[in-house]
């Protein structure tokens, strides 16, 4: 079993709708989460962080965490076509920092 | 966010000669540096964590001769790509994190290639 696993998509939605994103990873003792949004050619860029089981939301951005489920989540609401990249779930644990797959993303307008 | 600078954003060389990247954090104290190696349309592969003024921990695959990291200060973390050969031609991206819980921020990439 991978550490962290996500769905590789692609994932399509239409501009406005909200897209939804899903994480999950397989060791318990993981202790922070975050969601990078990365354009091809580029660097990841850091969307939401968190770190306790709940729902933290930061403008159109959502991010669920359930610990006991070992699953986080991304929700995008009023997608965007500028919106469209590869969408990576990022978990610490014991101070290494390691990546799903990936989720590409495109939203069509 | 916080700010990370990499440098080169990107470099060719030739085989059997070495590279260094260098990994800055601008604006804050960076206690632990992540390098990962990122191939076409593959997801970032962790190659070794670094603790400012310790050995880094390397990913099992990784030869620590080959890839030599240093993370002698609290804003800056260096990789070397030594005898380089085309098959190490990747994307190589830094990243910093301010300490145990705080948000990690990747630096622009180094786009290497060796030919």
């Amino acid at each position: 079993q991978k550490e962290v696993e996500q769905n590789s998509g692609p994932l399509s939605v239409p501009e406005g709708a909200i897209a939804s994103l899903n994480c999950t990873y397989s060791d318990r003792v993981s202790q922070s989460f975050f969601w990078y949004r990365q354009y091809s050619g580029k660097s990841p860029e850091l969307i939401m962080s968190i770190y306790s089981n709940g729902d933290k939301e930061d403008g159109r951005f959502t991010a669920q965490l359930n610990k006991a489920s070992q699953y986080v989540s991304l929700l995008i609401r009023d997608s965007q076509p500028s919106d469209s990249a590869t969408y990576l779930c990022a978990v610490i644990r014991n101070n290494d920092m390691r990546f799903g797959a990936g989720t590409r993303l495109t939203v069509k307008p | 966010g916080a700010v990370v600078s990499q440098h080169p954003s990107w470099v060719i060389c030739k085989s059997g000669t070495s590279v260094k990247i260098e990994c800055r954090s601008l604006d804050f104290q960076a206690t632990t540096m992540f390098w990962y190696r990122q191939f076409p349309k593959q997801s970032l592969m962790l190659m070794a964590t670094s603790n400012e003024g310790s050995k880094a921990t390397y990913e099992q695959g990784v030869e620590k001769d080959k890839f030599l990291i240093n993370h002698a200060s609290l804003t800056l973390s260096t990789l070397t790509v030594t005898s380089a050969h085309p098959e190490d031609s990747s994307f190589y991206i830094c990243s910093a994190r301010a300490n145990r819980g705080r948000d990690a921020f990747f630096g622009q990439g180094t786009r290497l290639t060796v030919v």
